[in-house]
């Protein structure tokens, strides 16, 4: 069975300090990886996507990285902000488009 | 150029209805997906459609049934309402072959 684990549930940091979101999948023949943000009852926000070829992704603030020797990828955020708060939901992509997708990992940003 | 978009945004039915949910995907786009989101979890794969015909299936019970058009635009339909049915629902568009998929904003569906 496909899996996807997002570490830690729940995280609430002070504003301006790095963080490091983490994600685990068991399927090794992934097609790439994404990370998304969504805010409460709205839809999904792509962030970063990494094809199975590459190592990171960076977009501002955010950078993932992808090991998929070990199943896993991070999301990097620096100097958070209060509206960085939102759920961060990690998903891997297959060859059959089908997306499996994590928890999420609950982010608050403390002013 | 208009995302993916979802009908109605939310809705509220009772146990044993049927409910139609639609979603218009992004232009240039021939793939569709459908994610169940319940409350605090991720989204759950539904099913995906691509040249009218049903490609894949998630672990969902035959109550979910789908169509797409055409015109590439897609409907989810859940016949016989369960409380347990209350969710987000997701659509997703995309080219075949492994891109990007473009979520909509979802339609919240609440069953009393």
């Amino acid at each position: 069975k496909q899996e996807v684990t997002q570490i830690p549930a729940a995280l609430s940091v002070p504003e301006g300090e790095n963080l490091v979101l983490n994600c685990s999948f068991t399927d090794s023949a992934i097609y790439n990886l994404q990370w998304f943000r969504q805010d409460p009852g709205k839809g999904l926000t792509s962030l970063l996507l990494i094809q199975s070829s590459q190592r990171e992704q960076t977009s501002g603030r955010l950078n993932a990285s992808l090991d998929k020797s070990s199943g896993r990828s991070t999301l990097y955020i620096a100097a958070s902000q209060p509206g960085d708060s939102a759920t961060y939901l990690c998903a891997h992509m297959n060859r059959d488009d089908k997306i499996i997708f994590g928890k999420g990992t609950r982010l608050h940003i403390l002013p | 150029d208009a995302g993916v978009t979802q009908s109605p945004t939310h809705l509220i039915k009772t146990r044993g209805q049927q409910v139609t949910l639609r979603c218009s995907p992004k232009s240039g786009h021939d793939t569709v997906s459908w994610y169940q989101q319940a409350l605090g979890q991720g989204p759950q794969f539904i099913f995906q459609y691509y040249e009218e015909e049903e490609r894949q299936r998630g672990n969902f019970p035959d109550r979910f049934s789908g169509h797409q058009f055409p015109n590439y635009s897609s409907e989810l339909n859940v016949n016989a309402l369960l409380l347990g049915d209350s969710a987000l629902y997701l659509c997703a568009s995309s080219r075949t072959g492994g891109q990007p998929q473009h979520f909509g904003d979802g339609t919240r569906l609440s069953i009393l």
